[in-house]
Parts: structure tokens; sequence; C-alpha cells
């Protein structure tokens, strides 16, 4: 069954540490996203990517990097997390980018 | 820019009632529209969509949306809740951005609890 997957599910992070979200998706779909989502905020797009070895910018991309190094896979990582980076991620995928989202089941950060 | 407004953070109904949940969105053009839900501990699942045609759109479980140009909105409706659809719903417009690019942009949600 189509899916995407992410890892770990959760996760404690030092402050000043390296972090990686990972997420492999099953869909065969050209986009992918990651999200962060906070109590009070709703959803908000961090990176996406829409082909393999490319990334772009969402609307909140300081303090992460986006890596895509195949149509499966997408990495989210934080380079020196901080204590505001603890929330829920989640990783989803599209075949376009009007289309419906399929979400991974998140990963739960919390940096101390 | 887009944007969505769902007024509502909260909204609590009895088991059997009628059902609706408000989003506004904000944007010059005919976007297209969703409905996500959000049970706990889970990620997000899409439970209907508009992109064009009949404003009426029907989803999963009974639930239905209606597109309503001249208001800029897309509540969301069903007939008779039952307990299991307690869970946080989340509505989202998608616009063109340019390129082959859209923008998706999710309102902050509304928790829905269903009393026995």
């Amino acid at each position: 069954e189509a899916a995407v997957t992410q890892s770990p599910r959760s996760k404690v992070a030092v402050t000043g540490g390296k972090v990686t979200l990972s997420c492999h998706q099953t869909n065969n779909h050209d986009y992918m996203y990651w999200y962060r989502q906070d109590t009070g905020h709703g959803l908000r797009l961090i990176h996406y990517s829409y082909v393999a070895d490319s990334t772009e910018k969402g609307d909140i991309p300081d303090g992460y990097k986006a890596s895509r190094p195949s149509q499966e896979n997408f990495s989210l990582i934080l380079e020196l997390a901080s204590l505001s980076q603890t929330a829920v991620y989640f990783c989803a995928s599209s075949y376009w980018g009007g289309d419906t989202l399929y979400f991974g089941a998140g990963t739960r950060l919390s940096v101390l | 820019a887009q944007s969505v407004t769902q007024p509502d953070a909260r909204v609590t109904v009895s088991e059997g009632a009628s059902l609706q949940l408000r989003c506004k969105y904000s944007y010059s053009g005919t976007p297209y529209l969703f409905w996500y839900v959000q049970y706990p501990r889970q990620g997000l699942q899409l439970l209907l969509k508009y992109y064009s045609g009949d404003p009426v759109v029907q989803g999963v479980n009974g639930f239905e949306a209606e597109f309503i140009k001249s208001n800029s909105s897309f509540h969301l409706r069903k007939a008779s809740v039952h307990w299991s659809d307690s869970a946080v719903y989340f509505c989202a417009v998608s616009a063109f951005s340019g390129g082959s690019n859209y923008k998706l942009t999710f309102g902050k949600g509304t928790l829905l609890t269903v009393t026995p």
C-alpha cells in the first residue's frame, strides 16, 4: 500500500545538536513537503521539493535545511537545534502541486 | 497572498446533532479548496476537495462542503455526527503561484468534540 513513512516517530535532542528527520514515500509522487505543527498555528510549510536533487524554501525555512536525494526520500535537517524548534513535524507527498497531500504520521521533536 | 480563516478554534456538539465548521478564504481568483481531518497522534487525511463544477462536494464518512464564491467560504457540514468524528479539522486553500508551483495554505484548525 502506498504510504509516507517518517522516522523517527519521536526524538529528544539537545540544544545546539544536529537533528535529521527522514521521510520515505512509495506513492511515486513528484512533490514532497515538510510541515511544522504548533498549537495555535496550524501547519506551516518549511521546505518542499518537486524533483530529486532540488529543494525549495517554504514559508518558515530559517534554521532548517532539506535534502531530496531521490524521488522517494526527503530529509529535514536541523544543523543547530534550538528550543523554538520543539514541535511536531509532518512530511507529505503529492502528485502535483495542487493535488491532495498524503501525510506521514509525524515526528514529535523535543529540544531540551 | 492567500489566507484561510477558521473562526472557531473549538466546537462541541452532541452525538447525532448536525455540524457545520466554518472556513473563509482570501484569494482574488478561484482556488482549489480542501478539508483535512487529523485524528489524535496521526497525520492529516483528506476529507474532500473542490476544484470546479458542482459547488457541493461529497466526502468520506458523510461529510460535505459547499463552495460559495460570493462569500469566499467553504464550510464543512455533516447531518449527524458520531463520537468517532472527534478530531481536528483543517481547511486549506491551494492557488497557482507561478511556473508549475501552487501555494497551499492551511487554516489553524477547529477541534471538534462530540459528546454522548
